[in-house]
């Protein structure tokens, strides 16, 4: 049982190059979300999915696209990657629903550490 | 609206002795509060929750927190600090209901010396 599993852990990109971060879950969770963590600044919510085909932007989506084409998946795509995307992307996971058994709590993957020069 | 704040950067204590990490939460409806623990080079994971049931939630690895709404914090103890304790912590409010609404705290590392 994988859980969250997110791609690559690590990646040095060029300014202005392009690259996709995969996360994939095997929980069968609904929601799904992309964040970012920077030092001293705790995480912020870049873009969210409460299911298959649904995506919403969070706190920071600027330079920053998602899809969510099966309840598995939820890449964060970075089109003409800046130095200010420097940071490490967390991708999380959470059950959703009303299920009273659901404890709220959300589950990370280790993350992928992103350098832009 | 809702925030959070974690009035640590860094605490150091020597193992063995108490642990206190603090958060103060602002929000405008009954929230729900997280801590979180991250070691060096992994993802977060839950310690405890505090949900409207008991104010004295335990969590995983004898840490504790206490809901004071009078006070509006969430503070985080553990009796007796080890150094698989060292970490960075973090404090999370949400309301319920609402998917994206879940705001983290800068974070807290604790260090834990001999």
């Amino acid at each position: 049982n994988a859980g969250v599993t997110q791609t690559p852990k690590f990646r040095i990109l060029k300014i202005g190059q392009s690259m996709t971060l995969q996360c994939a879950q095997d929980m069968n969770h609904n929601y799904m979300y992309w964040y970012r963590q920077d030092p001293g600044m705790g995480l912020k919510l870049i873009y969210y999915s409460v299911g298959a085909g649904i995506t919403d932007k969070g706190e920071v989506p600027n330079g920053y696209n998602v899809s969510r084409s099966t309840t598995e998946d939820f890449p964060l795509r970075l089109e003409l990657a800046a130095p200010s995307q420097t940071s490490v992307y967390f991708c999380a996971t959470h059950r959703g629903g009303g299920d009273p058994t659901n404890t709220g709590e959300l589950f990370f993957g280790e993350g992928s550490r992103l350098t832009v020069l | 609206a809702q925030s959070v704040t974690q009035l640590d950067s860094h605490v150091s204590v020597s193992e063995g002795t108490p642990v206190l990490l603090r958060c103060n939460y602002s929000s405008s409806y009954s929230p729900s509060l997280f801590w979180y623990v991250q070691h060096p080079n992994k993802g977060l994971q839950l310690l405890l929750k505090y949900t409207s049931a008991a104010t004295l939630v335990k969590g995983i690895n004898g840490f504790e927190a206490e809901f004071k709404k009078s006070e509006t914090s969430f503070h985080l103890t553990k009796p007796s600090a080890h150094m698989s304790d060292a970490a960075e912590y973090f404090c999370v409010v949400s309301v319920p209901g609402t998917a994206s609404k879940l705001t983290f705290g800068t974070g807290t590392r604790l260090q834990v010396t001999l």
